[in-house]
């Protein structure tokens, strides 16, 4: 399976303000994925993101809100703007394995929006 | 509409027990459907994962069951041990409607699962 890193692992942000998170692979994958998981919840799709084509956004999440890079194929960035108490969450990003159905995940970044 | 169910928030089971951690579905469309480990502070790690054309996977300690025509599986922890305390998440893939996959997984609430010595 692929090692995943994330980055930052953790922080505490402003009202209004946007962090940036940075998931690296450690080898190529086409497929990153970004989830969040809001604190007792389960994990959600945020979006689906393919190196050289827009991200695909599942329902209730867009563009403007959680922007996505995919520069190439070992790297992805989540941006969440405009922040408000609500996005206090773990976001996680997730790389689809050699049996597609699989998928890795990272370790996460704990976002608390104040 | 939680296409992915899991109706037990926590379980406490003795070491050495059978732990068994359910999971139920709506979506007729589910093809594969995985469990995933979480400990508090990193990402989920998956453990096993089942066909829809299968009723048994086997991997160690961990076996999970499909039963298609209640929508319902589960997982078997055998023996259970106290590091396999962790939240446990069932996820499952559809099969889009023009007949193909694609990576989202919609996941379970998770179970608390706690094995005491």
């Amino acid at each position: 399976s692929a090692v995943i890193s994330q980055k930052p692992s953790r922080d505490i942000c402003q009202r209004g303000t946007s962090l940036t998170i940075q998931c690296q692979v450690d080898s190529q994958v086409t497929m990153m994925f970004w989830y969040r998981q809001q604190p007792g919840q389960s994990l959600t799709l945020i979006a689906t993101a393919n190196q050289g084509s827009e991200a695909t956004y599942e329902s209730g999440f867009v563009i403007d809100k959680f922007p996505i890079s995919r520069p190439n194929l070992t790297f992805s960035t989540l941006t969440v703007s405009n922040l408000s108490p609500e996005d206090s969450s773990i976001y996680l990003c997730s790389v689809a394995g050699s049996l597609s159905y699989e998928q890795y995940f990272g370790p996460g970044t704990r976002l608390t929006v104040t | 509409d939680q296409q992915v169910k899991q109706n037990s928030p926590s379980l406490s089971v003795q070491e050495g027990r059978i732990s068994i951690l359910n999971c139920d579905y709506t979506n007729s469309m589910f093809d594969y459907f995985l469990w995933y480990k979480k400990y508090p502070a990193e990402g989920p790690t998956f453990l096993i994962s089942i066909s829809s054309i299968k009723d048994k996977n086997e991997d160690g300690r961990f076996t999970v069951f499909l039963n298609k025509s209640a929508k319902h599986l589960s997982l078997h922890i055998v023996p259970s041990q106290p590091g396999d305390s962790a939240v446990y998440f069932c996820a499952a893939r559809a099969i889009n409607a023009g007949g193909t996959s694609y990576g989202k997984l919609t996941f379970g609430q998770g179970t608390i699962l706690t094995v005491h010595p």
